[in-house]
């Protein structure tokens, strides 16, 4: 069974600190990473994929992808108020036909 | 990024009726749609996959002749709740890929409630 793991949260971060989201993946074929961010009553929304080891960097957020450890995380720096949502951690594997499969999700609360 | 809509937004039906929700990839061909439900608090819940032209797959669990998908053309789908009862009342989304490998878009969900 292919999986996704995410800490539930909430994860409680003070504003203008850095908040730290971390997803493990069981299959080591994966190939592509997502980050998703969920409002509460809305759908999710695209923050960042990955597909590269290291580093990749948009704004405040920087996604992080360790193949050898299958471990994706997302930086949000200079967190806001408005960054308190759930993430979404999405996982492809490499085949044409796989699906993405989603954690199920760390609840971030940014405190004021 | 691509965008996906949904129509409608907000549904309200007595028990015994069914509803239909439309799932719309406004600027892109979407080979692949899928559709999710969420109960409050829960997680997202992938139901069936949805390729243009042929019969969407059905996660297990799923009933195919309650949830009913019809996926004719690149940028619609559709998904038909038959003779909903209130334990469907629940948030449904639908996402769209243009391709294998592509990155999925998440339309903006239909909360249904049936009475």
């Amino acid at each position: 069974q292919k999986e996704v793991e995410q800490n539930s949260g909430p994860l409680s971060v003070p504003e203008g600190a850095i908040a730290s989201l971390n997803c493990t993946y069981s299959d080591r074929g994966s190939q592509s990473f997502f980050w998703y961010r969920q409002y509460s009553g809305k759908s999710p929304e695209l923050i960042m994929f990955i597909y590269s080891n290291g580093d990749k960097e948009d704004g405040r957020f920087t996604a992080q992808l360790n193949k050898a450890s299958q471990y994706v995380s997302l930086l949000i720096r200079d967190s806001q108020p408005s960054d308190s949502a759930t993430y979404l951690c999405a996982v492809r594997e490499g085949n044409r036909d796989d699906k993405i499969i989603f954690g199920k999700g760390t609840r971030l609360h940014i405190l004021p | 990024g691509a965008v996906v809509s949904q129509h409608p937004s907000r549904v309200i039906c007595k028990s015994g009726t069914s509803v239909k929700i439309e799932c719309r990839s406004l600027d892109f061909q979407a080979t692949t749609m899928f559709w999710y439900r969420q109960f409050p608090k829960k997680s997202l819940m992938l139901m069936a996959t949805s390729n243009e032209g042929s019969k969407a797959t059905y996660e297990q669990g799923v009933e195919k002749d309650k949830f009913l998908i019809n996926h004719a053309s690149l940028t619609l789908s559709t998904l038909t709740v038959t003779s909903a009862h209130p334990e469907d009342s629940s948030f449904y989304i639908c996402s769209a890929e243009q391709g294998p490998k592509e990155t999925q878009y998440f339309g903006p969900g239909t909360r249904l409630l049936v009475l």
